[in-house]
Order: structure tokens, then C-alpha cells, then sequence
């Protein structure tokens, strides 16, 4: 069963530029969620989507956003990239039933190293 | 809100001693714990998780760990450190909720983990 899958692995931007990242999840979870990971913020969790429904959202600006397709397949778009946007983004699949709570856990792709110069 | 303190950003051990990393919870609600470990360049692997059944919680590689409520505690233990067992590992908790799911991860700073010969 292949697991999850992030593309690119690596990315360079220039600031003001925009960027989307993808996500496809293993086959049959209909959850993902995003995170973005830095060295002064670690691990901080910016959303998460369910049947193309964004459930959950974290304390990011507006220019962070995604959305989900029909497959479960994901995206992130950051528009008017800033430096501190630099960060491991990690995407994390999940069944994600609603009324189930956490009996499922999150599984995590390798993530997109975004560097913004 | 809920929140996840490890203490010790860095913990060194000789191999074939034993493992303890620490963390603390603080939630509103009885949470679901995780642990994960990362290894450079990698995403995040489930060592795992407390979702409020058995208190001592066997994970994979041979580490474990003990949700002690009344300490707000989860830290996890290896009773032989391998050299394989060099990483950062990450506490994680998420509050579920009643009528749906709670896909949000809060995660604690890490605590790399340095093995000796």
C-alpha cells in the first residue's frame, strides 16, 4: 500500500512569488491535514480537509490556503511569499470518519522543503 | 486550548541504556496522545498512541509509554537504546470531539535524541 505522497520534495522560490504544493493521500483516507515545520516554531498545524470540506484551520494569514478534490488529493497555495515562509511542509492522511475521534492516526509523506529567497 | 511541553530540547544516552523522554500535556478535555519520531530529511513516523484504553501504551521499535492523569504526563521509555534509535521524537496531543473529529495535532518542540557508542 503506498503511502503518503508529497510533491515536490524540494522548492525555491522568490519572495512575492506563490507556490502550491500537493498531497495525495494513501488510497481511502478521505482526511488531510497540513503542517508547516520550522526550526523557532517546530511543528505548527495549518488545516485540515474532509470529502473537500476544510474541517479545521490553525492561526496562519490568509495567504495560506488549500483545498481538496474529489480524490482526496491535496493542495496548499502560499501567495506573496515571505522569507520566514521557508519551512518543511508535511502533509499527514488519515481515515478520518466523523464520530471516530483519533482510533485512526495520521500518516505523514516526507514533506516539501520550501526555501523562500 | 491545549498544549504539550517535552522537556529537554536534547537528550544523550549511551547505547544499551536506558531511554526516557519527557512530556507534559495540558488539555481540557481527557486527550489522545502520540508520539512520533523523525529522522533527518523525513517526515513523521507514529511510534504510538493513547486513546484512552490501556494506560501503558506499547509502541513499535520497542518503546513505550505511561499516561499518568493525575501527573498530565506521557513520557516514553526504551529500556536499551540502539544506535538506530538516534532521531527527534515529538509528543503530540488532540482534544476529540463529541459529534465528529478532531484532526489537529498540537505538538511539543521536540526532543532530539543523541545515542553514544
Amino acid at each position: 500500500k503506498a503511502g503518503v505522497t508529497q510533491t515536490p520534495r524540494y522548492l525555491i522560490k522568490t519572495r512575492g512569488q506563490q507556490v502550491t504544493l500537493s498531497c495525495s493521500p494513501i488510497s481511502g483516507h478521505r482526511s488531510v491535514s497540513w503542517y508547516q515545520q520550522t526550526p523557532g516554531q517546530g511543528l505548527q498545524f495549518l488545516f485540515e480537509y474532509f470529502s473537500e470540506t476544510q474541517r479545521n484551520k490553525g492561526n496562519f494569514p490568509g495567504r495560506f490556503s488549500g483545498r481538496q478534490f474529489s480524490n482526496s488529493r491535496s493542495e496548499m497555495n502560499v501567495s506573496t511569499l515571505e522569507l520566514g515562509d521557508s519551512a518543511l511542509y508535511l502533509c499527514a492522511s488519515s481515515l478520518g470518519v466523523p464520530g471516530q475521534g483519533m482510533n485512526t492516526e495520521a500518516f505523514f509523506g516526507q514533506g516539501t522543503r520550501l526555501t523562500v529567497v | 486550548a491545549q498544549s504539550v511541553t517535552q522537556l529537554g530540547s536534547h537528550v544523550s544516552v549511551s547505547e544499551g541504556a536506558l531511554v526516557l523522554l519527557r512530556c507534559n500535556y495540558s488539555s481540557s478535555v481527557p486527550p489522545y496522545l502520540f508520539w512520533y519520531v523523525q529522522y533527518p530529511n523525513q517526515g513523521l513516523q507514529l511510534l504510538l498512541k493513547y486513546t484512552s484504553a490501556a494506560t501503558l501504551v506499547k509502541g513499535i521499535n520497542g518503546f513505550e509509554a505511561e499516561f499518568k492523569k493525575s501527573e498530565t504526563s506521557f513520557h516514553l521509555t526504551k529500556p536499551s537504546a540502539h544506535m538506530s534509535d538516534a532521531a527527534e521524537y515529538f509528543c503530540a496531543v488532540s482534544e476529540p470531539k463529541s459529534g465528529g473529529s478532531n484532526y489537529k495535532l498540537t505538538f511539543g518542540k521536540g526532543t532530539l535524541l543523541t545515542v553514544n557508542p
